[in-house]
């Protein structure tokens, strides 16, 4: 049993480059996010999706974009990378909603330079 | 803009002694709370989360919520030096879907 699987776990882009950050779940979750952690700043949530067909925008959506593709996947996409977008991100998944606790992928290291 | 704030530390405690955590939150609806544990470089991991008012214990760990004055704190009973690491707070709203953390307090466990 995988859990929350993120790829990748390194990254280094330049400036105005563009990736997709892929996380898949099995464990049958509906609800699934991405969140970024900065030095000092905790975990910010970027994006979420509650259920299969829906995604909202959260704290620091600015820059991003996310898709999910089905149940048990929801990518994060940078258009075009700045250096303020160097961080830690991490996928979690919840199996319905805040009463439930997240479990979180392993995490991509991301530098922009 | 819901805030969850946490003391950074770090709080630096002898093995076996009690590491008290605390945290505040600003959302008078938040409705579930979460304690995680993240070591370095490392996710977060769960380690207790709480609903209602009063104490949860989950071995050496206890949860303490008091909705009224809008904290949550986490007690580590015989500290080991295997537990430092950051604590992050985490609470969630009126819209259940959304989960926020606090910055963390680094707790170091001295043997």
């Amino acid at each position: 049993n995988a859990g929350v699987t993120q790829t990748p776990k390194f990254q280094v882009l330049k400036t105005g480059q563009s990736m997709t950050l892929q996380c898949a779940q099995d464990m049958n979750h509906n609800s699934m996010y991405w969140y970024r952690q900065d030095p000092g700043m905790g975990l910010r949530l970027i994006y979420y999706s509650a259920s299969e067909g829906t995604t909202d925008k959260g704290e620091v959506p600015n820059g991003y974009n996310v898709s999910r593709l089905n149940k048990r996947e929801f990518s994060l996409r940078l258009e075009s990378a700045a250096p303020s977008q160097t961080s830690v991100y991490f996928c979690a998944s919840s199996e319905a909603g805040g009463d439930r606790p997240l479990h979180f992928g392993n995490g991509t290291r991301l530098t922009v330079t | 803009q819901k805030e969850v704030e946490q003391n950074s530390g770090p709080l630096s405690v002898p093995e076996g002694a009690i590491a008290s955590l605390n945290c505040t939150y600003s959302d008078r609806g938040s409705q579930s709370f979460f304690w995680y544990r993240q070591y370095s470089g490392k996710s977060p991991e769960l380690i207790m989360f709480i609903y209602s008012n009063g104490d949860k214990e989950d071995g050496r760990f206890t949860a303490q919520l008091n909705k009224a004055s809008q904290y949550v704190s986490l007690l580590i009973r015989d500290s080991q030096p295997s537990d430092s690491a950051t604590y992050l707070c985490a609470v969630t709203g009126d819209n259940f879907n959304k989960f926020y953390f606090g910055s963390g307090t680094k707790l170091n466990v001295k043997p």
